[in-house]
């Protein structure tokens, strides 16, 4: 069935660094919802993209359904931007509402 | 490899019945969960479980009870569903990997309360 890769599944960063976090999809997806995980388990709506590129503040994010993959890149990251961060795809295939990649937990230091 | 099973796919349950959600998971995961998703809240908690015979009431408990008798299953109950609690509800294991949790996600469950 459709499947969700997603990687890494742990990041480590110093403030002020950034990186990517990234999902490959088996099969040509509709679009993609990223969310963050809070402390009390619920998953806050990060973006939501049919295509094309996305930004708020320091986050940005990225989906090319053709090429099967989308992203999530954090820059200048802060303290408060630890978290566990989940992509979810919506396939073409009928019946499947979200397709869930299975978490980057990402740590920043000081 | 990991699996959770969510039943029925698609329910349509009248306001004032009765309605359960179920869910099976097949990792060996102590930890599940329910989420409800709706436009513009993300997938917000119901209830959660650390293990057969415990429930926990999670960000939005009310009109909810939760049940997990095994390891394996943990259900979602609406005694008095309200078109209110129409919405898509994914189940969720977890595991403790290096201290950090992943999670594995059912399919969903479409339910229009009417």
């Amino acid at each position: 069935g459709d499947q969700v890769e997603q990687s890494p599944s742990a990041l480590s960063l110093h403030e002020g660094t950034g990186s990517a976090l990234r999902c490959n999809f088996t099969t040509t997806m509709r679009a993609v919802q990223w969310f963050r995980k809070n402390s009390r388990g619920s998953l806050i709506n990060l973006f939501y993209l049919a295509s094309g590129t996305k930004e708020n503040g320091r986050l940005k994010s990225a989906f090319d359904s053709k090429e099967r993959y989308s992203t999530l890149h954090i820059r200048d990251a802060q303290l408060e931007d630890s978290g566990t961060y989940f992509c979810a795809a919506v396939s073409y295939q009928g019946g499947r509402a979200l397709i869930f990649g299975t978490g980057t937990t990402v740590s920043v230091s000081p | 490899e990991a699996a959770v099973t969510q039943s029925p796919r698609n329910k349509v349950a009248v306001t004032g019945g009765k309605v359960t959600l179920s869910c099976n998971q097949t990792n060996n995961h102590n930890n599940m969960y329910w989420y409800r998703q709706d436009t513009g809240h993300g997938l917000r908690l119901i209830h959660y479980s650390y293990g057969a015979g415990s429930t926990e009431k999670g960000d939005i408990p009310d009109g909810y009870k939760a049940s997990r008798p095994s390891q394996e299953n943990f259900s979602l109950i609406l005694e008095l569903a309200t078109p209110s609690q129409t919405s898509v509800y994914f189940c969720a294991s977890g595991d403790r990997f290096l201290s950090n949790e992943r999670l594995f996600f059912g399919h969903g469950t479409k339910l229009s309360v009417l």
